[in-house]
């Protein structure tokens, strides 16, 4: 299965700021999932990236906060805009594994907004 | 909206123990997978089942996909310290492309 390289593994950002969070894999992937999960909780996805065409977003998440790039089948990164303390969270970013049976997901990036 | 539900929110037991955990739909998944997730990692793929009925067993660990593909249970027997973790549930219905997550179950096994 792809290895995923996901930092910065954490970061403590004052409000306001913008943060973006980098994946690289180690292989050539479709599409590449952003999730986040807040303390305590589950996965909510925010965005498909795919290669060459603009990201999808899900209910409740818009690109001016999540800005998104994908430039090449191997990397993406994840932008969060005028951070603010509810943006504290877990984010990671995911690919389909091999013949699609489940996810890879990154190590995670421990943001706190202070 | 496709939503999983887990049972239990949390769990605490001592090492040796066997356990099991659930997780429930209302719908139908075209394959559901577990995952477990220790602190400070991304979620690690345990199992993916397709077929209602499944049963699969990875060392002390057996899944199981009910008949009608709505709920699944996680079975581990002498549970060890390093069973120690959130374990998710998810599921990919026959439409879409994504994953629905369920909200967790945290096992700590304690020595």
């Amino acid at each position: 299965s792809a290895v995923i390289s996901q930092k910065p593994s954490r970061d403590i950002c004052q409000r306001g700021t913008s943060l973006t969070i980098q994946c690289q894999v180690d292989s050539q992937v479709t599409m590449m999932f952003w999730y986040r999960q807040q303390p305590g909780q589950s996965l909510t996805l925010i965005a498909t990236a795919n290669q060459g065409s603009e990201a999808t977003y899900e209910s409740g998440f818009v690109i001016d906060k999540f800005p998104i790039s994908r430039p090449n089948l191997t990397f993406s990164t994840l932008t969060v805009s005028n951070m603010s303390p509810e943006d504290s969270s877990i984010y990671l970013c995911s690919v389909d594994s091999d013949r699609g049976g489940g996810y890879t997901f990154g190590s995670g990036t421990r943001l706190t907004v202070v | 909206t496709q939503l999983l539900e887990q049972s239990p929110q949390f769990l605490s037991i001592q090492e040796g123990e066997n356990l099991t955990v659930y997780c429930n739909s209302s719908s139908v998944f075209s394959s559901l997978q577990w995952y477990r997730q220790e602190p400070g990692e991304g979620p690690v793929l345990l199992v993916t089942v397709v077929t209602g009925g499944e049963v699969k067993k990875l060392k002390r660990l057996t899944f199981q996909f009910g008949d009608a593909r709505k709920d699944s249970s996680l079975h581990i027997t002498a549970a060890q310290p390093g069973d120690t973790g959130l374990y998710l549930c998810a599921g990919r219905d026959n439409y879409g492309q994504n994953f629905v997550f369920g909200p967790g179950t945290r096992l700590s096994v304690l020595p």
